[in-house]
């Protein structure tokens, strides 16, 4: 596609439901993140996949956290238990390579409201 | 660890004007990038400029330029002859070179009046 797809768009969920957020890249890039956004604040790092080689979890605040890349392109991020502090705009983006001055570009994000 | 701090949560500007908008960061490394992004209500992040740390020329981009202090740590954004559309969040970011993930700061909202 023309640029990086995520959805849903919006997705409010109950306390303790598992949901599943996704991402599609930009095709061709075979770099790929997520970031989470809280309300007011900026960009956390959640995960990094990059071609065939393992993923860099470094970010992934806790175990109900995880993310699934497959074939090197689309993504999933689940949360299971969601809680109320989950509550926040998880964004994707992917770039062609890593590192230095590769640019990354950013989908429009999912924005999680746990009730 | 890499950390970026943009002190100023929000600012204002009156259309045609110039505005600069802060960002420092604490690294000790030293070949790495820095990059501000773009974020208007639709929440989609868009580059708006970027520099290399070992160029010490200020990098521009039409009416936005950068001014690079490498000693200082500092890395401001100057938009001049600011239009509405340029209302927004805006965030300052870094990469170290062989890096994978980029590290933000917490953003600065950017009112333009008319």
């Amino acid at each position: 596609g023309a640029g990086v797809s995520q959805s849903p768009s919006n997705k409010v969920t109950e306390k303790g439901k598992d949901v599943e957020l996704r991402c599609d890249p930009i095709s061709g890039h075979t770099a790929l993140y997520w970031y989470r956004q809280s309300l007011g604040q900026g960009l956390e790092f959640l995960i990094y996949f990059q071609g065939n080689s393992a993923p860099d979890k470094s970010g992934l605040p806790s175990d109900r956290f995880s993310a699934e890349r497959t074939g090197g392109s689309v993504s999933t991020l689940t949360i299971q238990r969601t809680q109320q502090e989950d509550s926040a705009v998880y964004l994707c983006a992917s770039s062609w390579g890593t590192g230095g001055y590769t640019e990354a570009f950013f989908g429009q994000g999912t924005r999680l409201t746990v009730v | 660890a890499q950390t970026v701090t943009q002190s100023q949560p929000e600012m204002s500007v009156q259309e045609a004007e110039t505005v600069t908008l802060s960002c420092t960061y604490d690294t000790s490394e030293s070949d790495y990038y820095l990059f501000w992004y773009k974020q208007p209500p639709s929440r989609q992040m868009i580059l708006v400029i970027r520099q290399e740390a070992y160029k010490q020329q200020n990098a521009t981009e039409n009416r936005f330029s950068v001014n690079f202090q490498k000693a200082a740590k500092s890395f401001s954004l100057k938009i001049s002859d600011s239009q509405l559309g340029d209302a927004a969040m805006y965030f300052c970011a870094y990469r170290e070179n062989a890096g994978n993930m980029l590290t933000f700061g917490g953003g600065t909202r950017l009112m333009v009046k008319p």
